[in-house]
């Protein structure tokens, strides 16, 4: 059972490249998230999506592009990857309905030069 | 907009001391409070506090919400060195995706 996976796990980019970092999960979970954590700040909220096809923007959307075509795979796009950007990405996962918890991958820690 | 507090931001303990860490929230159509485990890696879920079930323990872990104070508590009893760890609280009020304090850093030292 592989869960939740995410790709690459580490990544060295410039500035102005596009990234997409990957999301996969195996459980058929209706939602899906997109955190980025950086100190200081502990995670926040990128953008979310409730079901295929449907996306939203979470607290700090702005230069990151999602998408979400098939239920388990959840990409995200920094379409020109700044330095503030460097943080360490988190794709999550949860059921739909009133089950809240929210299950998480190992993580993409992202470098912008 | 939602908020998530923890204190303290960062502790330091003997082993086998007792630890309580705290969780106060402003979330819009509150609905559950979550505590997660992260050691160098990704979050682990530990436990979801409900109106409906505001009371959680596993082993010496344990967890109180207080929907009065809209505070709730990690507790954990005889502390081992693998318990050193960010600790954080998050809040989900609906669809969107949770709001989560800074964390706590628990260090214990043996």
């Amino acid at each position: 059972d592989a869960g939740i996976t995410q790709s690459p796990r580490y990544k060295i980019t410039e500035t102005g490249r596009q990234v997409t970092l990957m999301c996969h999960q195996t459980w058929s979970h209706s939602y899906m998230f997109w955190y980025r954590q950086d100190l200081g700040h502990g995670l926040r909220l990128i953008y979310y999506s409730a079901a295929a096809d449907i996306t939203d923007k979470g607290e700090v959307p702005d230069g990151y592009v999602v998408s979400r075509s098939k239920t388990e795979n959840f990409p995200l796009t920094l379409e020109s990857a700044t330095r503030s950007q460097t943080s360490v990405y988190f794709c999550a996962s949860r059921l739909a309905g009133l089950q809240e918890t929210q299950y998480f991958g190992p993580g993409t820690r992202l470098l912008v030069l | 907009e939602d908020k998530v507090v923890q204190s303290p931001l960062s502790l330091v303990v003997h082993e086998g001391d007792t630890v309580t860490l705290n969780c106060s929230y402003e979330v819009t159509n509150f609905r559950s409070l979550l505590w997660y485990k992260q050691e160098k890696k990704a979050p682990t879920f530990l436990f979801m506090l409900t109106s409906s079930g505001i009371e959680k323990k596993s082993g010496r872990l344990s967890s109180i919400l207080d929907k009065k104070e809209l505070s709730s508590i990690l507790n954990i009893t005889a502390t081992q060195t693998g318990d050193s760890a960010i600790y954080l609280c998050a809040s989900g009020g609906g669809a969107d995706g949770l709001t989560f304090g800074k964390g706590t850093h628990l260090i214990i030292q043996p």
